[in-house]
């Protein structure tokens, strides 16, 4: 399966922490972006690395790529209780037209 | 401009019906595709339209179909319904159809089917 694997499975922090999750990935890409969903609802678009690519910033994320690791990290600075919920990293390979494949997901919890 | 449209938003179906889901893109858009989000498997991909043409197809069984208008709308059908069935189904479109490349995918807020 190219299914990825997200760590943690589940983060809680306060609010003013960081966060730091993690994707690994089993095949060769040419992107992977990364989503976020709060409970019950579809998923929003965050950011997208390309392969060549090796960190990306947007507003308080940070998002890495390690092709030679196969893992890419997200990074949210001084987080909010808005950012509780659950972020998915998603993978794209050459030549599948839109077919994504989606991480197992990390469950963060903000406490304000 | 409006996002991704899905409905219904909940229903509920009995073993063995049949289900139609629906799916209107963003303007403009010409790929749809659609996944299944369950607890046990998490996201699922089911298949892609572009064009009116299914281009890719993940791993479920022929109960699954899908189509997709000259208008990019798209609906999605599942018979012969099984309990394991139950799941949030999401549908995504984006501009153009080449998502290995780097494009966006931008999903609705999903379907929520419940077989009983």
């Amino acid at each position: 399966s190219q299914q990825g694997e997200e760590d943690p499975q589940a983060l809680s922090i306060q609010e003013g922490e960081n966060a730091t999750m993690n994707c690994s990935y089993k095949t060769s890409i040419n992107n992977l972006q990364w989503y976020r969903q709060n409970s019950g609802r579809g998923l929003v678009h965050l950011i997208l690395i390309r392969s060549n690519e090796r960190e990306k910033h947007s507003g308080r994320l940070r998002v890495t790529l390690d092709t030679s690791k196969k893992s890419s990290s997200l990074l949210i600075t001084a987080s909010r209780a808005a950012d509780t919920a659950s972020y998915f990293c998603a993978t794209g390979a050459a030549n599948t037209g839109n077919q994504f494949y989606f991480g197992t997901g990390t469950s963060l919890t903000v406490i304000p | 401009k409006a996002g991704v449209t899905q409905t219904p938003r909940y229903l509920i179906k009995t073993r063995g019906q049949q289900v139609t889901l629906s799916c209107s893109p963003i303007s403009g858009h010409r790929s749809v595709s659609w996944y299944q989000q369950t607890p046990g498997q998490g996201l699922q991909f089911l298949f892609e339209y572009f064009s009116e043409t299914q281009r890719n197809k993940g791993n479920f069984p022929g109960r699954f179909s899908g189509r997709q208008f000259s208008n990019s709308r798209s609906e999605m059908n599942v018979s012969t319904l099984e309990l394991g069935d139950s799941a949030l189904y999401l549908c995504a479109s984006s501009l153009v159809g080449t998502g290995g490349l780097g494009n966006t995918i931008y999903f609705g807020e999903g379907s929520w089917l419940t077989v009983v």
